[in-house]
């Protein structure tokens, strides 16, 4: 069956360190999304691309990048972790514009 | 900027009761998502709503949608325990692929 997997499921790290959450869909979708949650804020959208080479900032991207070298795969990394980050990530990718979303089991990081 | 507010945040209800979960938006959208996350767990699709007027059901849970309002509710039908996670509604931003999630409602039924 196809699916999201994301990975590491769980982390703590060190301020200042960088750190990269992997996402892998085998679903072929172009349109994928990294998204963190918080207590309060529901799920804010951190990056998202539409296709291999296109990467778009959302609306809490500062301290977070992402690439698209394939159609698989959005790698989502924190350059130098702030305890401000700790949070967890869910990776999501759809098919068409607009569309559902299918949501990996999400990667807890944690700040120190 | 499109905004999504859902209310109540917290909802403690008894098995059987009905309730009410509503949705509100900001700005003009061509669809909303209902989202069911249980503790811990990733989030899975509910309903998607296209029209105004459109109505979908599935078990005691029944979502709806006035586009002229800008509003959706999840109505919740003698509830019980197996309902109890957390609801999130989003909305496609207007000309985006990008989905805008409300808060979330946690939602408790007690035996």
């Amino acid at each position: 069956d196809a699916e999201i997997t994301q990975s590491p499921r769980h982390k703590i790290t060190e301020t200042g360190r960088q750190v990269t959450l992997a996402c892998h869909q085998t679903w072929n979708h172009n349109n994928m999304f990294w998204y963190r949650q918080d207590l309060g804020h529901g799920l804010r959208l951190i990056h998202y691309s539409y296709g291999v080479q296109d990467t778009n900032k959302g609306e809490v991207s500062d301290g977070y990048s992402v690439s698209r070298s394939n159609t698989e795969d959005l790698p989502l990394t924190l350059e130098s972790a702030a305890s401000s980050q700790t949070s967890v990530y869910f990776c999501a990718s759809s098919a068409e514009w607009g569309g559902e979303l299918f949501f990996g089991e999400g990667s807890r990081l944690t700040v120190l | 900027e499109l905004k999504v507010e859902q209310n109540p945040l917290f909802l403690s209800m008894q098995e059987g009761k009905n309730y009410t979960i509503y949705c509100n938006y900001s700005t003009t959208s061509d669809r909303l998502y209902w989202y069911r996350q249980d503790p811990g767990k990733s989030l899975e699709s509910l309903f998607v709503l296209l029209s105004n007027g459109a109505v979908k059901q599935e078990g005691r849970l029944m979502a709806s949608l006035d586009t002229k309002a800008r509003l959706s509710t999840l109505h919740i039908t003698a509830a019980v325990h197996d309902l109890s996670a957390t609801y999130f509604c989003a909305v496609t931003e207007g000309g985006a692929q990008k989905l805008v999630f409300g808060q979330g409602t946690r939602l408790t039924i007690n035996p």
